[in-house]
């Protein structure tokens, strides 16, 4: 049983166009997470939300819109993709524990690849 | 603000030999450590981590780090490097919890470790 899934695992799309990744976790947990790995293998956050709730955005520009329908998924869209969103997005998540210590649970990745 | 260093973006060992990646934090309060791996086209997956006590921290795979204070170190070793170890490990950093649920993974730079027969 996969943990956290992401879809689609590819995307190639063209400079200006929409779109969307999905993001699902069956872990039960109440936090999920963006990530952004740029093509040195540069890991940074870029949104976080617990149980529906917007915690964390990292200075991104509001072209990236995440969206929580409830506290298994977060989707990430990305409106007017730009040559420099190219990366390999990942999602996580983590059960809230009330401390720093969490551990957090990685999808498998999804390489948006903007031309 | 909270920071990691890795020294090394690349090392590579010899099968058999002694696996031993940098990592160096930067936290203004005590932090929490943590070590995931990388391997190929796949997701980020825990290896250890440090919250309290014991400074030795034992992980999957035969992997251990200790966490050094007074060195602001958390160096990732490994008795007998395997083939399979080869892969991209990231050292991370944790400070405080964060309001509203949830915690900051602030990540190194990444170590790709190579194994050779």
């Amino acid at each position: 049983d996969t943990a956290v899934s992401q879809t689609p695992k590819y995307l190639v799309t063209q400079m200006g166009n929409d779109k969307s990744i999905k993001c699902e976790q069956n872990l039960g947990h109440d936090t999920m997470y963006w990530y952004k790995q740029d093509s040195k293998k540069f890991l940074k956050i870029m949104f976080s939300y617990n149980n529906k709730e917007l915690i964390i955005n990292e200075t991104v520009p509001n072209r990236f819109s995440p969206k929580s329908p409830d506290k298994a998924h977060l989707n990430l869209h990305i409106n007017s993709l730009e040559l420099g969103d190219s990366a390999v997005y990942f999602c996580a998540s983590s059960q809230v524990s009330g401390s720093a210590t969490d551990t957090q649970y990685f999808g498998p990745g999804t390489r948006l690849t903007v031309l | 603000a909270q920071s990691v260093t890795q020294l090394g973006s690349h090392v590579s060992v010899s099968e058999g030999a002694l696996v031993l990646l940098r990592c160096n934090y930067s936290s203004s309060v005590p932090p929490y450590l943590f070590w995931y791996v990388q391997y190929p086209n796949q997701g980020l997956q825990l290896l250890l981590k440090y919250t309290t006590g014991a400074t030795l921290v034992k992980g999957i795979n035969g992997f251990e780090a200790e966490f050094k204070k007074s060195e602001t170190s958390f160096h990732l070793t490994k008795p007998s490097a395997h083939m399979s170890d080869a892969a991209e490990y990231f050292c991370a950093v944790s400070d405080l919890p964060l309001t509203g649920g949830g915690n900051k993974l602030t990540f190194g730079t990444g170590t790709q470790l190579k194994v050779e027969l």
